[in-house]
């Protein structure tokens, strides 16, 4: 069954504590995308990244890290330095950059 | 920096009402234009897109949107709403060779039946 596995839907993280949220596709997609969704402010990029071994920022980085070792993985990192980091994550995937996008199930991160 | 404004935040509509959300982008280039779709609980599906040809594009459940370039726009429209189009809509952008795709605020649809 192909697509878009973000695991957990639900996570609950202490203030202060990095959380690593996983991603991963079977579509042989190149590229790869993270958002964060908050009410009235729609989806905002994160991070994304057009190749394996390759990502850029987003516009709204600070906070955050990522890596692409792997063509099927864009594990995303939210860090202490993240000042808000309650929200509900999307990861997407695309065949390459500038066609339409795939989106996963989402991870609602709790920080409490 | 590239953006994408959504003007309408919340529509309330009557089922058979005709439906109009306005997008609009800031780029002066190259662009690929999406209309995305989330229902209730559901995960975001794919409305329809443009990229290039008739700027008049139809997409699925009988929703189509139109490109006017002189404007920057690309609005979403369906003449006769159901109830089960109750869902957030979201226009979407990726400009030139950016890699980027930005997406507006969103716009939620109630519809009543």
């Amino acid at each position: 069954d192909g697509g878009i596995t973000q695991s957990p839907k639900y996570l609950f993280r202490k203030e202060g504590q990095n959380v690593t949220l996983s991603c991963e596709q079977n579509l042989n997609h190149d590229a790869m995308y993270w958002y964060r969704q908050d009410p009235g402010q729609g989806l905002r990029l994160i991070y994304y990244s057009q190749i394996v071994n390759d990502f850029q920022k987003g516009d709204i980085a600070e906070g955050y890290s990522v890596s692409r070792e792997k063509k099927e993985s864009f594990p995303l990192t939210v860090t202490s330095a993240q000042k808000n980091p309650t929200a509900f994550y999307l990861c997407a995937s695309s065949i390459s950059w500038g066609v339409e996008a795939f989106f996963g199930q989402g991870t609602r991160l709790t920080v409490v | 920096a590239q953006s994408v404004s959504q003007h309408n935040h919340h529509v309330i509509l009557s089922e058979a009402a005709s439906l109009e959300l306005g997008c609009n982008y800031s780029y002066g280039g190259t662009v690929n234009l999406f209309w995305y779709v989330q229902y209730p609980g559901q995960h975001l599906q794919l409305l329809l897109k443009y990229f290039s040809g008739d700027p008049l594009v139809k997409g699925i459940k009988g929703f189509e949107a139109e490109f006017i370039k002189s404007k920057f726009s690309f609005n979403l429209r369906k003449p006769s709403v159901q109830w089960s189009d109750t869902a957030e809509y979201f226009c979407a952008v990726n400009a030139g060779n950016t890699g980027k795709l930005i997406f507006g605020q969103g716009t939620t649809l109630q519809v009543k039946p």
